[in-house]
């Protein structure tokens, strides 16, 4: 039992460049979300998606864009990185009911340089 | 909006005594709390959740959390702090309002625990 997988682990990019975060899970969560931790602000919410096919913006969206084509997979992208990106990125999904916590992934620690 | 706060950015401790994490929660409807631990270099991990069935939840590793409706609280604490549980901790809530934010988890800033021999 995999959880929630995210690649890479690690990344540096140049500013300007774009590249996509990978998430999936194996565990038929409908619940998925993207969060950035960066230093004494905690964790904060990018962009979740309650199902296939739906995604909402949360605290955090500009610069990154997301979609969920399959109950699995809910990839990051970064469209434009900028040096305000180097965050640690965490992938977390739920089943749904709100007695369910979220299971997190391991971060990909993203570096713009 | 549902939202919660974490008094004290870094809480230090010496072992073996007890461990007092403060959660200060805002929601006009019943929450549903969680509270996360983050170790060093790792992703989070659940450590106890409320959603109603009891005001007292024991979690892993010995660590308690107690909702208090009248103080809008949800406390973390330990009766006895070890080397171990040194790690950053994060309180969160689930929002269970209707809309575009349903199902949604926000956090805390998170209050690092430090616990010297």
């Amino acid at each position: 039992n995999a959880g929630v997988t995210q690649t890479p682990k690690f990344q540096v990019l140049k500013t300007g460049q774009s590249m996509t975060l990978q998430c999936a899970q194996d565990m038929n969560h409908e619940y998925m979300s993207w969060y950035r931790q960066d230093p004494g602000m905690g964790l904060r919410l990018i962009h979740y998606s309650v199902g296939a096919g739906i995604t909402d913006q949360g605290e955090v969206p500009n610069g990154y864009n997301v979609s969920r084509s399959t109950t699995e997979d809910f990839p990051l992208r970064l469209l434009s990185a900028a040096p305000s990106q180097t965050s640690v990125y965490f992938c977390a999904s739920s089943g749904d009911g709100y007695i369910y916590g979220y299971t997190f992934g391991s971060g990909t620690r993203l570096t713009v340089v | 909006a549902q939202s919660v706060t974490q008094l004290g950015s870094h809480v230090s401790v010496s072992e073996g005594a007890l461990v007092l994490l403060r959660c200060n929660y805002s929601s006009s409807v019943p929450p549903y709390l969680f509270w996360y631990v983050q170790y060093p270099n790792q992703g989070l991990q659940l450590l106890l959740k409320y959603t109603s069935a009891a005001t007292l939840v024991k979690g892993i590793n010995g660590f308690e959390a107690e909702f208090k409706k009248s103080e809008t609280s949800f406390h973390l604490t330990k009766p006895s702090a070890h080397m171990r549980d040194a790690a950053e901790y994060f309180c969160a809530v689930r929002s269970n309002a209707g809309g575009t934010s349903y199902g949604k988890l926000t956090f805390g800033q998170g209050t690092i625990l430090t616990v010297h021999p």
